[in-house]
């Protein structure tokens, strides 16, 4: 089944400790980004990578580091996360990015910093 | 820099009516999109349309486009207690390579 995995689902932490959130898609998608969608502010992007190796920012990417080391994998590192990363964090891919593409997204993953 | 707002941010109905809800965007576009999300999951899309279309119809979805106003609607006829969600437009400026999307409406559909 054609799906963009996001793990963990759910997590809480504590300010400071480093964490990552994974996530890969099983559809050699050349696109990927990541997005954060708080309360009365839809989504917003935080970054986005056209192909491995290529990564940029979007519109909030302060406290967060992304790799694309494969084309398959995309992972959020949040270095020392704050109580205003709490937040609800989606994946999603697509064939080659903006255009006549549509976005495939992950479950979501819930993050509570403490 | 969020490109698109929709109207309104919440809309109830009863089943059966249509429902309608309205996006708006700041720049030239290429494409748009629209997405539902069912609370707290992630969104799936329903409909794009592209900048040279007017119009488009899915199944009970109809979606129009007037890139001179840059607003886009999304109507949903016969609607069903199974449409409650929330839909987001998503668009592309015609230069970048990102996706903007809105603050969505959440659309809540009575028996």
């Amino acid at each position: 089944e054609a799906q963009v995995t996001q793990n963990p689902r759910y997590l809480i932490t504590v300010t400071g400790k480093k964490l990552t959130v994974t996530c890969s898609q099983n559809m050699n998608h050349e696109y990927m980004s990541w997005y954060r969608q708080d309360p009365g502010l839809g989504l917003r992007q935080i970054y986005y990578s056209m192909n491995v190796e290529v990564t940029d920012k979007g519109d909030v990417p302060e406290g967060y580091k992304v790799s694309r080391k494969e084309k398959r994998n995309f992972p959020l590192i949040l270095e020392s996360p704050s109580p205003n990363q709490t937040s609800l964090y989606f994946c999603a891919s697509s064939v080659t990015g903006p255009g006549a593409n549509v976005l495939t997204f992950g479950a979501g993953s819930r993050l509570t910093v403490l | 820099s969020q490109q698109g707002e929709e109207d309104p941010q919440a809309l109830s109905i009863q089943e059966g009516e249509n429902a309608t809800m309205n996006c708006s965007y700041k720049t030239s576009i290429n494409n748009l999109q629209w997405y539902r999300q069912n609370s707290g999951r992630g969104l799936v899309h329903l409909i794009l349309i592209r900048s040279n279309e007017r119009e488009k119809h899915s199944g009970r979805l109809r979606v129009t486009l007037d890139t001179s106003k840059k607003s886009s609607s999304l109507l949903i006829t016969a609607s069903r207690a199974a449409d409650t969600a929330s839909y987001f437009c998503a668009t592309d400026a015609d230069t970048g390579n990102q996706f903007y999307f809105g603050t969505g409406t959440s659309l809540t559909v009575i028996p």
